[in-house]
């Protein structure tokens, strides 16, 4: 059971490439949602989504785009990268834990620097 | 103010050792409350929930305060590999309002 799994786990980017992150769960959980993890700060949301078609903006979603086609993928596209968006990326799913209560299952983590 | 705040540390404490770590909140509607545990360069982990009632998983004991608006970890018996990042997390609706805290660094030594 892969759980969450993220690629890439390091990219560099000059400023004004695009790239994508991608992210896939075997859970079939319906819950999954992006964070950026900054020095000094909490995880931040970037957008989530709650089911297959249906996505929505977090706190920081400038300059992020995603699209949830399908239940196990939620790729999260940069359109055009800034140096402000050099950080930590997290995909997490949620659904039922073993106590039945959802739980937040992260990714490994996708560390991007723009140059 | 921030939603969630944590003191950042770190906390240095030997082996064997007792740490409480404190968390407070703005929201006084918040419903649920997490601490998940991050290791360098990790992902963060749920560690455990925290209940109304307080509530212990071995050596660490969660607890809620709501008149207050905090919550505390008590991890007792410090072990290395304890050391960590403890994240205290509220949620205040749907699973898109999970704020998190930026984080509690332990470091145990021996």
């Amino acid at each position: 059971n892969a759980g969450v799994t993220q690629t890439p786990k390091f990219q560099v980017l000059k400023t004004g490439q695009s790239m994508t992150l991608q992210c896939a769960q075997d859970m079939n959980h319906e819950y999954m949602s992006w964070y950026r993890q900054d020095p000094g700060m909490g995880l931040r949301l970037i957008h989530y989504s709650v089911g297959a078609g249906i996505t929505d903006q977090g706190e920081v979603p400038n300059g992020y785009n995603v699209s949830r086609s399908t239940t196990e993928d939620f790729p999260l596209r940069l359109l055009s990268a800034a140096p402000s968006q050099t950080s930590v990326y997290f995909c997490a799913s949620s659904g039922p834990g073993s106590s039945g209560a959802n739980v937040l299952t992260f990714g490994a983590g996708s560390r991007l620097t723009v140059l | 103010r921030k939603e969630v705040e944590q003191d950042p540390g770190p906390f240095n404490v030997p082996e064997g050792a007792t740490v409480a770590f404190n968390c407070t909140y703005s929201n006084s509607a918040s419903q649920s409350f997490f601490w998940y545990r991050q290791d360098c360069r990790k992902e963060p982990k749920l560690l455990m929930s925290v209940y109304s009632s307080g509530n212990e998983d071995g050596r660490f004991t969660a607890q809620l305060n709501r008149a207050s608006q905090y919550i505390s970890l008590l991890i007792r018996d410090s072990k290395l590999s304890d050391s960590a990042t403890y994240l205290c997390v509220v949620l205040s609706g749907g699973y898109n309002k999970l704020i998190f805290g930026a984080g509690t660094r332990l470091a145990v030594h021996p």
